[in-house]
């Protein structure tokens, strides 16, 4: 399974682009990458999925580069609902193995 | 549309009771369940997870056990709870490989906040 390395914290003020990096350097041919979103007492949430280069939905950005060992998710334009813990999953769906999620990412935005 | 239901939302346990948490999905059939659980202020622990009626694997040697008696029911309970046991847990499910999905990805429940006192 591969692993994620993602940055610990992140810090932003409302209405700036936020980018997240996960890094997943031994991503296989058939691994997709996910995000989730969880916020305090709460189930993560889903946010985008992408396999290769940029996927958008009403919500963030995906940016995955040819060689598919990172991604970024792009949030544009933080509010302070947008503090919350990010995940970054790489794995294949097959639902045969479950998926490891890492410590996350705790995004804190101030006004 | 498909749901998952979890609860209780919150439980207070005495060292040494019995637990049972109760998990079931609805509008779906076959689906892949899972149970992971969340110490404070730190990611989720894979415990249980389950392709199939009494099919299920355990990632992590514990004090807990899982069963999954129904299509749709996955449970996780405990003989004896030990104080280590406190923590949030999750049950999340994700469509069986032949579903028509755009997007694959756990959905999961509003989780169980567990105190062992």
């Amino acid at each position: 399974l591969a692993k994620t390395t993602q940055p610990i914290s992140m810090d932003s003020y409302e209405g700036q682009e936020v980018n997240i990096t996960c890094s997943h350097n031994n991503i296989a041919t058939n691994d997709y990458i996910t995000w989730y979103q969880q916020f305090p007492s709460q189930g993560p949430r889903f946010i985008i999925q992408g396999y290769k280069t940029k996927v958008t939905n009403e919500v963030a950005s995906l940016f995955i580069p040819a060689d598919r060992k990172s991604s970024t998710l792009s949030l544009p334009r933080v509010s302070l609902s947008d503090t919350a813990v990010y995940y970054c999953l790489v794995g294949e769906w097959t639902g045969r193995r479950a998926l490891t999620f890492g410590s996350g990412t705790r995004l804190q935005v101030q006004p | 549309s498909q749901t998952i239901h979890q609860w209780p939302a919150t439980l207070v346990q005495p060292v040494g009771s019995p637990l049972s948490l109760e998990c079931t999905v609805e509008g779906t059939s076959n689906p892949n369940l899972y149970w992971y659980r969340q110490a404070a202020g730190r990611g989720l622990q894979l415990l249980f997870y389950s392709i199939g009626i009494d099919q299920i694997s355990s990632e992590v040697p514990q004090n807990l056990s899982a069963s999954r008696p129904q299509d749709r029911q996955f449970i996780l309970s405990s003989k004896k709870l030990l104080l280590s046991d406190s923590g949030f847990y999750l049950c999340a499910w994700i469509a069986p490989p032949s579903s028509d999905r755009a997007d694959y990805g756990y959905t999961f429940g509003s989780g169980t906040r567990l105190t062992v006192v």
